[in-house]
């Protein structure tokens, strides 16, 4: 079981552009959640999919948006990025129903 | 908004000696909670769990105790070696609220040979 993978590792984009993260869940698992963690802090919830729609979010602006695919797994897009959109972006994957949440090893997103 | 919260920033232990982190939440809808790991570089790995139905909950080294009375939750490692220096968060969420986890700033744990 490879467990929750996520691409790319690193990635470093300027001020406006937009980029896409992607996400594997573990084997078994449904639901993904999206999580931005800022240097030095806990990690902050984004949104979660199931089903491929959209089941909770949390406060992120619109420019934050997801998707979810037949095979669960996930996309996060971020439009018109800011400096402060820096971060590692997180992917949990969980079987819906439970409470356990799976991470995967990250993304590092740097806004220049 | 409701959070979790860590008291102590920083904590430095020598090698072999017990390890308590400590956590204060303020949701008392909330009725699951985790510890997490976190390496640099690296995701959060799951240490252990426990709900709100229970006490005080045990693994390999690693207890968790709960008290819903002050909302107060705390991770003790036992025989704290080095390869458990890291940054370990506790998170909590609610039945009803999807299993969205709500994450506190976290306790650098070093450990001194």
């Amino acid at each position: 079981d490879a467990g929750v993978t996520q691409s790319p590792t690193h990635l470093i984009k300027t001020r406006g552009q937009q980029v896409t993260l992607r996400c594997s869940p573990k084997s078994g698992h449904d639901t993904v959640s999206w999580y931005q963690q800022a240097l030095g802090q806990g990690p902050q919830f984004i949104f979660q999919y199931y089903e491929e729609e959209e089941r909770q979010r949390g406060n992120f602006p619109d420019r934050f948006s997801g998707h979810q695919f037949p095979n669960y797994s996930s996309e996060l897009n971020v439009n018109a990025l800011l400096l402060g959109d820096s971060a590692l972006y997180l992917c949990a994957s969980s079987l819906t129903g439970t409470h356990e949440q799976f991470f995967g090893p990250g993304t590092r997103l740097t806004v220049l | 908004g409701e959070s979790v919260g860590l008291h102590l920033p920083t904590l430095s232990v020598q090698e072999g000696d017990n390890s308590i982190i400590n956590c204060a939440y303020s949701n008392s809808a909330s009725d699951y909670f985790i510890w997490y790991k976190q390496e640099s570089g690296k995701g959060p790995q799951f240490i252990i769990d426990i709900r709100s139905n229970m006490d005080k909950r045990q693994g390999q080294r690693v207890t968790v105790l709960l008290n819903k009375t002050v909302k107060h939750l705390s991770l003790q490692i036992a025989a704290t070696q080095p390869g458990d220096s890291a940054v370990y968060f506790c998170a909590e969420s609610f039945t009803g609220g999807g299993n969205k986890l709500t994450f506190g700033t976290g306790t650098q744990l070093k450990v001194e040979l």
